[in-house]
């Protein structure tokens, strides 16, 4: 059973690009959870969702950045017109259900850098 | 902004010894977790307490919780090399949201 899979692991853009961040997450898992992390910070919450409904995305910048999690396929990550300040490591999480203290269940991250 | 904060930023210790963080925290939570990060990667689950236990084991790991204090700590016993990396609380509320501090980054020097 392969675990939570993001892609691409590294993508570097320049000023103005789109970046576009995918996460499968693990079989059977139809939450998906978001967070960003700038180096020596924590995980900051972004966005979090269900198959095809956004259930909470206040940790998400009104402007550039949308998230979807649709019926097939992987939960996209976008960020329209990047910023240098946009780089920073993005984790995708899941888990199967939400009923409190579920654990989540980690990608490796993809770190984008903006040139 | 981020509810758990852990303490110390950094801990260097060497193996066989005791490594202890805590997780402070302000508003009231449901349960409280702990994760580590190796550097590079994902985080991963090491324990999960409920706001209604004061105690939890999980082989070298312990972890405690005072709700009356708003305060948790992990403690991992007879450490080893492979124990280095950062070590993240989660606290999680009524919106089922895990909500992460800055981490303690641990050291253990063979």
């Amino acid at each position: 059973n392969a675990g939570v899979m993001q892609n691409p692991r590294h993508l570097v853009r320049r000023r103005g690009q789109e970046a576009r961040l995918r996460c499968s997450p693990m079989k059977g898992h139809s939450h998906v959870y978001w967070y960003r992390q700038l180096p020596e910070e924590g995980l900051k919450f972004m966005v979090y969702l269900q198959k095809e409904n956004i259930i909470d995305e206040s940790g998400m910048p009104k402007e550039r950045f949308s998230a979807e999690f649709p019926k097939e396929g992987p939960s996209i990550l976008r960020i329209q017109q990047v910023v240098r300040g946009d780089s920073a490591a993005y984790f995708c999480a899941s888990s199967p259900l939400v009923r409190g203290g579920e654990k989540l269940f980690f990608g490796s991250g993809t770190q984008l850098s903006v040139l | 902004s981020q509810q758990g904060e852990e303490d110390p930023q950094a801990l260097s210790i060497q193996e066989g010894e005791n490594a202890t963080m805590n997780c402070s925290y302000k508003t009231s939570i449901n349960n409280l977790q702990w994760y580590r990060q190796n550097s590079g990667r994902g985080l991963v689950h090491l324990i999960l307490i409920r706001s209604n236990e004061r105690e939890k084991h999980s082989g070298r790991l312990r972890v405690t919780l005072d709700t009356s204090k708003k305060s948790s700590s992990l403690l991992i016993t007879a450490s080893r090399a492979a124990d280095t990396a950062s070590y993240f609380c989660a606290t999680e509320g009524g919106s089922y949201i895990p909500t992460f501090g800055r981490g303690t980054s641990l050291i253990v020097h063979p």
